[in-house]
This record gives C-alpha cells, structure tokens and sequence, in this order.
C-alpha cells in the first residue's frame, strides 16, 4: 500500500519570504499523481497543484511551485512571496493510475504553515 | 456553481444514536466520495460512489457505517449507534468524469465538511 509522509509537522515563515513544505511517499507504482492541497480554518480542502509522474516538468501555479524527485520519491512545495492569506495546513496527497486504487487519494499527516506579518 | 455543499457542518449526538451527513456534488459532477479525517490527521478514503452505486467501500468500517447516493437527492453517510471514536470531519468530494478515466478531468473537489462530535 501507498504511504504519504509529511515530516515537518509545524512551519513557520515571515511574510514575502519563501518556505519549502516537505513531502515523501512510498509506491511500488511507476505511473500516479500528486497533489497538495490546502486547509484553512474554514476546513475547506483546496487544491493548490498537482503533478503527473509521468511528466518530468515540475509543475507550477503562480507563486506556487513543486520540486518532484521521482527517483527519490520526494515531492516539495515551494510557496514564494508568502502572504497572511497562505496560512493554513497543507496535506499532500497521492492518487495511483492503476485501476485498481485510482479511487481513492492516500493523504500525508500534514504540515500546519503559519505566516508571521 | 455553489460548488460541494455538506450539512450539517456541525452535528453533536450523544452515544448509541444515529448521524446522518449528507452531500451534494456539484453541478454536472456525478462521482462522490467519503473522507473522514480525526482530530490532528489526514483525511483518509472511506468510499467511493456514483449515482446508485457503491463503487468501492474498502475504507468503510464493516459495521455501522453504510452510505447511498440515490438518484435523486444527495449522497448520504449514516452512522448508526454512534461512539466517541466516530467524532471527526467527514469530508465529500466530487468529480465530474470516474478515476479510470483520463485524469486531467478527474480533478476532487471539496465540500467544505461536515464535523460530527460524539458525547
């Protein structure tokens, strides 16, 4: 079975500063995707990016970035020019391609950001 | 497109009665999944459905548990003979085309929870 883990349970960075979420999984599989995703207090689940394993090109989304080191099955989200309103907790997710578990996402623990003004 | 639209958002019983959460997709979106997440925790997969059928449940408990989604009228979890184990947020999810298919469309989207508190 797919594992997510997150291993910084707590982050902190000041405003307009740049922070790196860590994020490593664990998969047999050659063909999935990933995702982080945002909580705010509100609860709501945001997507922030996603990236296909298959593409080598890190994906990007305005101030949001992703370092994807296939080999080494790590995938980190870079957050530029950190504001007040990126404060929340941030999960990273995996999805397989196969069939057989395309269902279903394996969520990490979790990384709670906090942005200092 | 009001998006994915849950309630209650906070739903208290006390022990041995029964919770019932229920979920809307959003417009045109006819796959629905449960998460549920425990206090300090990710959110783990519960089931997946599409209208009238239970694709895949490997996430839900064997016993208590059960959920539908009619074909008219919104997914519904039901737990029934609630203990304080089962207090957490209980997330639902949609997409507009199933996880087999390309994925590029197979995009989640949220609701924003519905938080059951088990006295």
């Amino acid at each position: 079975a797919q594992t997510v883990t997150q291993s910084q349970p707590e982050m902190s960075v000041q405003e307009a500063e740049t922070v790196t979420l860590s994020c490593t999984y664990d998969t047999s599989e050659s063909d999935y995707y990933l995702f982080w995703y945002k909580q705010p207090p509100s609860r709501q689940m945001i997507l922030v990016i996603r990236q296909e394993a298959y593409k080598q090109q890190n994906a990007t989304e305005n101030r949001f970035s992703v370092n994807f080191q296939k080999a080494a099955k790590s995938f980190s989200l870079k957050i530029s020019d950190s504001q007040l309103g990126d404060a929340a907790m941030y999960f990273c997710a995996y999805r397989s391609a196969a069939v057989q578990g395309a269902q279903k996402l394996v969520f990490g623990q979790g990384t709670r950001l906090t942005i200092n003004p | 497109n009001a998006g994915v639209m849950q309630n209650p958002r906070h739903l208290v019983r006390r022990r041995g009665q029964e919770a019932r959460l229920r979920c809307s997709p959003m417009k045109g979106h006819s796959h629905v999944y449960w998460y549920r997440q425990l206090p300090e925790e990710g959110l783990k997969f519960m089931v997946y459905l599409q209208k009238e059928n239970i694709i895949d449940e490997s996430g839900m408990p064997k016993e208590r548990f059960s959920a539908e989604f009619p074909k008219e009228g919104p997914s519904i979890l039901r737990i029934q003979q609630v203990v304080r184990g089962d207090s957490a947020a209980y997330f639902c999810a949609s997409s507009p085309t199933g996880p087999y298919t390309f994925s590029g469309a197979n995009v989640l989207t949220f609701g924003a929870g519905s938080r059951l508190t088990v006295l």
